[in-house]
C-alpha cells in the first residue's frame, strides 16, 4: 500500500527566507509524487509532479522538488518565500495504473509568511 | 475556461438528515472524482467515475453515501441518513482522463458540510 508522511503539520518562515516543506512516501514499486496547494476556501491546484525522468521538478510560483529514491521523499523548496504563498501544502503520491490513477494525500502542511 | 463548479459551498444539517452536493466539472473531462477533506487531514478518494461509469469506489461508505452522474456530465454526492463524523469538506475533481498519470486533477473549491 502506499502512504506519504508530511514532517511538520505547520512551518513558519519570514518573507524573503527559504521554504522547505518536507514528505517522505512509501512504496513498493516506482512512485509518482504530487505537490498541491490550497488557499483558504478554495479547492487544491497543482504546484508540481513527478513521473519519470529528471528527478529535480520544477513547478508554479518558483517552487521545486527533488525525488530522491534512496531517502523515499520529494521534499517542496523555493528560495525565497513571499507573503503569497501562505497556504496549506498536500503531498500526493499514485501507484494507480490502467483505468485508475488515485491519489493519496497527506496530512498538509500549513505554511506561514510572516513580514 | 471555466473551472470546476459545486454547489452549495456550504451546508449545515442535524444528524440522521440527508444532503446532496452537486458537481459540474470542466467541459469535455471524462474523468471526476468526489474527495473527503476531514479538518486537519488531507482528501480522501470517495469514488472516481470515468465517463458515467464507476471506475473505483473502494472507499465510499455504501450504506450511506451513493453517487452518481449521470450522462457522463454532472455529479451528485448523497448521504443519508448524515452522522456527525461526516463533517468535512467535498471536493470534485475532474480531469480529461484518468487513464495517464499526465493528466491533471482540477478541483472545484468544495462544499463544507457541518452536520451538528
Amino acid at each position: 500500500a502506499q502512504s506519504v508522511t508530511q514532517l511538520g503539520s505547520h512551518v513558519s518562515v519570514s518573507e524573503g527566507a527559504l521554504v522547505l516543506l518536507r514528505c517522505n512516501y512509501s512504496s513498493s514499486v516506482p512512485p509518482y509524487l504530487f505537490w498541491y496547494v490550497q488557499y483558504p476556501n478554495q479547492g487544491l491546484q497543482l504546484l508540481l509532479k513527478y513521473t519519470t525522468g529528471a528527478t529535480l521538478v520544477k513547478g508554479i510560483n518558483g517552487f521545486e522538488a527533488e525525488f530522491k529514491k534512496s531517502e523515499t521523499s520529494f521534499h517542496l523548496t523555493k528560495p525565497s518565500a513571499h507573503m503569497s504563498d501562505a497556504a496549506e501544502y498536500f503531498c500526493a503520491v499514485s501507484l494507480g495504473g490502467g483505468s485508475n490513477y488515485k491519489l493519496t494525500f497527506g496530512k498538509g502542511t500549513l505554511l506561514t509568511v510572516n513580514p | 475556461e471555466a473551472g470546476v463548479a459545486q454547489s452549495p459551498r456550504y451546508k449545515i444539517i442535524e444528524k440522521r438528515q440527508s444532503v446532496a452536493f452537486w458537481c459540474n466539472p470542466i467541459s469535455g473531462h471524462a474523468t471526476l472524482y468526489w474527495y473527503q477533506q476531514i479538518l486537519g487531514q488531507g482528501p480522501k478518494l470517495l469514488i472516481q467515475f470515468q465517463n458515467n461509469g464507476v471506475v473505483d469506489d473502494s472507499q465510499l461508505p455504501k450504506d450511506r453515501f451513493s453517487a452518481e452522474r449521470l450522462k457522463g456530465v454532472d455529479s451528485t454526492l448523497k448521504i443519508q441518513p448524515a452522522k456527525l463524523e461526516d463533517s468535512a469538506v467535498y471536493l470534485c475533481a475532474s480531469s480529461t482522463s484518468g487513464t495517464h498519470i499526465s493528466y491533471e486533477q482540477y478541483f472545484g473549491p468544495g462544499t463544507r458540510l457541518t452536520v451538528t
